[in-house]
């Protein structure tokens, strides 16, 4: 079973332009969730789509956006790019929406550096 | 946002050792994860904890969801090379519909010494 496909894995944007990541999750999985890692912040959750629609956005500003389409696979957006917007942007995937049972895995990462 | 408060921030071990690392938190939290990263690489699920009190064991790693719901510990025994990395906790708690995004600790670097 292929596990949770992130692309591309590595890119260097400019100051002010737009970047647009693509997530496909493990095979039957419905939820796509998004996070970005820093080595200041960490792991930060950035927001959760379920059935095409967003469920939970973390405390981000409004130039990350996100949408996922009816095959489940997502996709997300950071506009006008800020050097602090450089970090690895992981996707995750789970069966449902939540719940006990449910397990959350984790793609490789897209590596975005902003210059 | 809120972390989880994950310590040791970082242990030197020698190879065969038993290693723990624990996280706490003012709230509480309805699953525990633990995850493993390595440079480059996206946070590999280790142990999932769903219930208060429960204890999970993966190999050599065990893993127990805290009774007051607010920690969650990881027990390595006996390390090797191929332990080294850091290592995550993660937390979710269950509202209105759903679940929330997975709130993370800030990692324990675990380094062996030959």
């Amino acid at each position: 079973k292929a596990g949770v496909t992130q692309t591309p894995r590595y890119l260097i944007k400019t100051r002010g332009q737009q970047v647009t990541l693509s997530c496909s999750p493990i095979s039957g999985h419905r939820s796509v969730s998004w996070y970005q890692q820093t080595p200041g912040q960490g792991l930060q959750f950035l927001f959760e789509y379920f059935s095409e629609t967003q469920r939970n956005k973390g405390n981000f500003p409004g130039r990350f956006s996100g949408r996922q389409f009816s095959n489940s696979r997502s996709e997300m957006n950071v506009s006008t790019l800020e050097l602090g917007d450089s970090a690895l942007y992981l996707c995750a995937s789970s069966l449902s929406a939540g719940g006990s049972g449910n397990t959350i895995y984790f793609g490789e990462g897209s590596w975005l550096t902003v210059v | 946002g809120q972390q989880l408060n994950q310590s040791p921030q970082s242990m030197f071990i020698q190879e065969g050792e038993d290693v723990s690392m624990n996280c706490t938190s003012s709230s509480i939290f309805n699953t525990w994860l633990w995850y493993k990263q390595d440079p480059g690489e996206g946070p590999v699920l280790l142990i999932a904890l769903y219930k208060a009190g429960e204890l999970t064991s993966n190999g050599r790693l065990t893993a127990q969801f805290g009774i007051t719901r607010k920690d969650s510990f990881l027990n390595i025994s006996a390390s090797i090379p191929s332990d080294v990395g850091i290592y995550f906790c993660a937390g979710q708690k269950f509202s209105g519909g759903g679940a929330d995004g997975l709130t993370f600790g800030k990692g324990t670097h675990l380094i062996i010494q030959p």
